[in-house]
């Protein structure tokens, strides 16, 4: 079964500052897909970003991009020019490709101060 | 993204009583749905896979009696929390499978048990 791990305690953040979340994962799988959600206190879960097992390129998409390094089992996130909208929990998730389930990490708490 | 709606977005019950929750893809069809639950401050778990026209898998521990799933259109999957007890008390979020990989996530469902 897959494992996704994400140790880093909760973090301040200047506003406007990058940051940077780690997440790193456990399969024997090959063919497997990473995914960035962030939670705000609302509880909604909003997809930020995916990357796929194979892709060469780190995925990008906006502010967010995914630092992918397949031969260390990590997929972390880098936020650049954070806001203050950016407080929220986020969760690093990998689904193994033909099966539907996603397995999330336990979340890393960021909070932006001005 | 494509939306997806959770209703009620929380509601209080007393003990024994039985609750409804329904998910809804508004702008798309889905024939995979997933129900999961999170706890304060922990991170999601997969309770559930909603297929539509076919019976519900259910994830080892879940009670598929207690938590009964029924997802009969293309755009609606419903959990029913039946005989709810305090412990059922958490937060209940469903997502929608689009394409191959990117699951987006309903606003979620507070059910807060007496």
């Amino acid at each position: 079964a897959q494992k996704i791990t994400q140790t880093q305690p909760g973090m301040f953040v200047q506003e406007k500052e990058a940051v940077t979340l780690d997440c790193t994962y456990d399969t024997s799988d090959q063919s497997y897909g990473l995914f960035w959600y962030k939670q705000p206190s609302s509880g909604e879960m909003i997809f930020l970003i995916y990357q796929g097992s194979y892709d060469e390129q780190n995925a990008t998409e906006g502010r967010y991009s995914l630092n992918f390094q397949k031969a260390r089992k990590s997929a972390n996130l880098v936020i650049s020019a954070s806001q203050l909208g950016d407080s929220a929990m986020y969760f690093c998730a990998m689904r193994i490709y033909g099966n539907n389930r996603l397995a999330f990490g336990k979340g890393n708490q960021v909070v932006v101060i001005p | 993204g494509a939306v997806v709606s959770q209703h009620p977005s929380r509601v209080i019950c007393k003990s024994g009583t039985s609750v409804k929750i329904e998910c809804r893809s508004l702008d798309f069809q889905a024939t995979t749905m997933f129900w999961y639950r999170q706890f304060p401050k922990q991170s999601l778990m997969l309770m559930a896979t909603s297929n539509e026209g076919s019976k519900a898998t259910y994830e080892q521990g879940v009670e598929k009696d207690k938590f009964l799933i029924n997802h009969a259109s293309l755009t609606l999957s419903t959990l029913t929390v039946t005989s709810a007890h305090p412990e059922d008390s958490s937060f209940y979020i469903c997502s929608a499978k689009v394409g191959v990989e990117t699951q987006y996530f309903g606003p979620g469902t507070r059910l807060l048990v007496l």
